[in-house]
């Protein structure tokens, strides 16, 4: 069965501390492996989709990344605009739908 | 454009009711997958409908169950409703299911079993 685990649970960070964030995976296939972020009460929001082992993407002060069992986001220079759930999911050939882990709590404090 | 339509977005009901939460996709959007978010736990996969059509179904009772309409509108319908029942239900919607295809979530709706 697809399993992710993300870790850690929680993480609290200084303005400008940089961090990452893992996601390990186990898959039959990894058709997409896909980072959200959520804010408290809202949906979880599309930021990073990373298909093969070395890819690498980047948006603003989050660089995500990927292996061939896990993935890590990593946060440059964060600012508290970037405190939020950072979810990570994937997605197999054998089965469209997408399977998420429980989350990292990020906080960012001024 | 607009984005996932979800309502009601708060619900309060009793345990043994019964409820039915409501998901409008993105215009053009075939696909409709339905999660669970309960209180400091990721989202747990319900339901997946594509084309009028159940694709796939999570670890959940069937109790749980749902439908999608011909404009691929979809209801979540929840039957004798227990106190774990108690989450943040979302919707999303995607264009292709046949590609690697991103999901957009609406805001969810909070249902509290009493």
């Amino acid at each position: 069965e697809d399993q992710v685990t993300q870790s850690p649970e929680a993480l609290r960070l200084q303005e400008g501390e940089s961090s990452s964030l893992n996601c390990s995976y186990t898959v039959s296939g990894l058709r997409g492996l896909f980072w959200y972020r959520q804010d408290p009460g809202k949906g979880p929001e599309f930021l990073f989709t990373l298909y093969s082992a070395g890819e690498e993407k980047e948006k603003e002060r989050l660089k995500a990344t990927l292996t061939k069992k896990e993935s890590f986001l990593h946060i440059t220079a964060p600012k508290p605009e970037d405190s939020a759930t950072y979810l990570c999911a994937v997605q197999a050939f054998n089965n469209n739908d997408m399977r998420f882990g429980a989350g990292t709590r990020l906080t960012v404090k001024p | 454009e607009a984005g996932v339509t979800q309502s009601p977005t708060h619900l309060i009901k009793t345990r043994g009711q019964q409820v039915t939460l409501r998901c409008s996709p993105i215009s053009g959007h075939t696909s409709v997958y339905w999660y669970q978010q309960a209180l400091g736990l990721g989202l747990q996969f319900l339901l997946w409908y594509d084309e009028g059509e159940e694709r796939n179904r999570g670890n959940f009772p069937p109790r749980f169950s749902g439908r999608q309409f011909p404009n691929y509108s979809s209801e979540l319908n929840v039957n004798a409703l227990e106190l774990e029942d108690s989450a943040l239900y979302l919707c999303a919607s995607s264009l292709n299911i046949d590609k690697e295809e991103k999901l957009f979530f609406g805001s969810g709706t909070q249902l509290s079993v009493l």
